[in-house]
């Protein structure tokens, strides 16, 4: 398996612009995570999905926030409108179970300018 | 909310030396991880212990966990430049829950 992926791997955009960052989890894995982080704040869940059904989405910061898993291969998380304060790095990871151990993807570089 | 502190936030030691960390949480586990990030990457999983569980083994790395102490230690033993990295526990919350702590940051002198 190839592991994670996530697309883009870099994503510099204008303020107020939307954003979306896609996911493909291991096949198999029935628990989807999207996680920001950053120097400040450090790791933060933001949404998870358990059969690409959002079980908690307490993390999301706000409503310009917004995550779908369509089917079990790809989830996008959105950020409409963009703001300089979301520049952060997103994870997605994906696990067979909730608390076990969690396969991160290489993450994506948000910068909102 | 239920979240390990790891302890220090920064520790620099020379090329085979021992590495410890340590990570102190709040509430009762089901199990605590740790894992490592090296710069620009995702974290990676490196080792889970159960609650019921006081010490794991995983080539050079030895985690121990005292539940009545609330903390648990990674010790990497023999450190190589390529252990420079951020690492970082994980517990389980209430909810089954995995909430990450802040790491500490490695740095393995030549």
């Amino acid at each position: 398996d190839a592991g994670v992926i996530q697309s883009p791997r870099h994503e510099v955009t204008e303020m107020g612009q939307e954003v979306t960052l896609r996911c493909k989890p291991i096949s198999g894995h029935d628990y989807l995570f999207w996680y920001r982080q950053t120097m400040m704040r450090g790791l933060e869940l933001l949404i998870y999905f358990n059969n690409n059904v959002p079980i908690d989405d307490s993390g999301m910061p706000e409503d310009r926030f917004s995550a779908k898993m369509p089917n079990a291969s790809f989830s996008t998380l959105k950020i409409q409108p963009s703001e300089p304060r979301d520049s952060a790095v997103y994870f997605c990871a994906s696990s067979p179970y909730l608390s076990y151990e969690q396969y991160f993807g290489p993450g994506t570089r948000l910068t909102v300018t | 909310s239920q979240q390990g502190e790891e302890d220090p936030q920064a520790l620099s030691i020379q090329e085979g030396e021992n590495a410890t960390m340590n990570c102190s949480y709040k509430t009762s586990i089901n199990n605590l991880q740790w894992y490592r990030q090296n710069s620009g990457r995702g974290l990676v999983h490196l080792i889970l212990i159960r609650s019921n569980e006081r010490e794991k083994h995983s080539g050079r790395l030895r985690v121990t966990l005292d539940t009545s102490k609330k903390s648990s230690s990674l010790l990497i033993t023999a450190s190589r430049a390529a252990d420079t990295a951020s690492y970082f526990c994980a517990t389980d919350a209430r909810d089954d829950k995995i909430i990450f702590g802040k790491g500490t940051r490695l740095h393995i002198l030549p």
